[in-house]
């Protein structure tokens, strides 16, 4: 089973500054990586896809790297709507199998 | 407009059944593939199940042998049966419209529903 594993678990950050979120998979899952956001009381919403493609609506400081095991979100310049929890998942395509890390707590410095 | 709304959830017994809904709007569930996600009080989201376009159904471990997914493409809905349930099953449970993945470049779960949620408790 691959793990997905994210780091830090709560990243305090300023806003208007960059963040920056990294996932690494214990096993290379190539470009099968998506990321969402996900706030109080909501259902996670894709953020990222194929690890770096932005979703429909999306904002452009929203960008997402990495291919293998080491993959990163970054958010170019935060804003008071991008403090959420932020998960990364890994789906392997046979077994059909979605992992999700354990999540990113964004919060206000 | 594409929209997933999410039903059936409630108290339950250890050892209960329940059934949830998940109806479609926006799309066919029978070309696409249906998850269902469950997320636990204060933990990230777990997969659980997913039925693909073709009707091929898969699950996690943790629920093999005990749900069942299921789809009625006349009422565009997608179930999920659970019996024999835990404590540990407790959560919400969210259905997500999966796009599913190409040349190893996965396209992410696109919608979610608002979710129901699921207490397994005597």
């Amino acid at each position: 089973e691959i793990v997905m594993t994210q780091s830090p678990a709560t990243l305090s950050v300023s806003p208007g500054e960059r963040a920056t979120l990294s996932c690494r998979a214990s096993q290379s899952v190539n470009s099968n990586l998506a990321w969402y956001q996900q706030k109080p009381g909501q259902a996670p919403r894709l953020l990222i896809y194929g690890a770096s493609t932005r979703a429909t609506g999306i904002p452009a400081r929203f960008s997402g790297s990495g291919s293998g095991t080491e993959f990163t979100l970054t958010i170019s310049s935060l804003q008071s709507e991008d403090f959420a929890v932020y998960y990364c998942q890994q789906f392997n395509n046979w077994p059909p199998l979605y992992t999700f890390g354990q999540g990113t707590k964004l919060e206000i410095k | 407009e594409v929209q997933l709304v999410e039903s059936g959830g409630g108290l339950v017994q250890p050892g209960g059944s329940l059934r949830l809904s998940c109806v479609v709007s926006g799309f066919n569930v029978s070309g696409n593939f249906l998850t269902w996600v469950r997320q636990a009080p204060g933990k990230g989201p777990e997969w659980v199940s997913v039925i693909y376009g073709g009707g091929s159904a898969y699950y996690a471990d943790s629920v093999k042998g005990r749900f069942t997914i299921s789809r009625d493409t006349s009422k565009n809905t997608v179930y999920l049966q659970m019996n024999s349930l835990r404590a540990e099953d407790t959560a919400v449970y969210y259905c997500a419209r999966d796009l599913g993945s190409a040349n190893y470049y996965y396209y992410g779960m696109s919608v979610w529903g608002q979710g129901t949620t699921v207490t397994v408790s005597s």
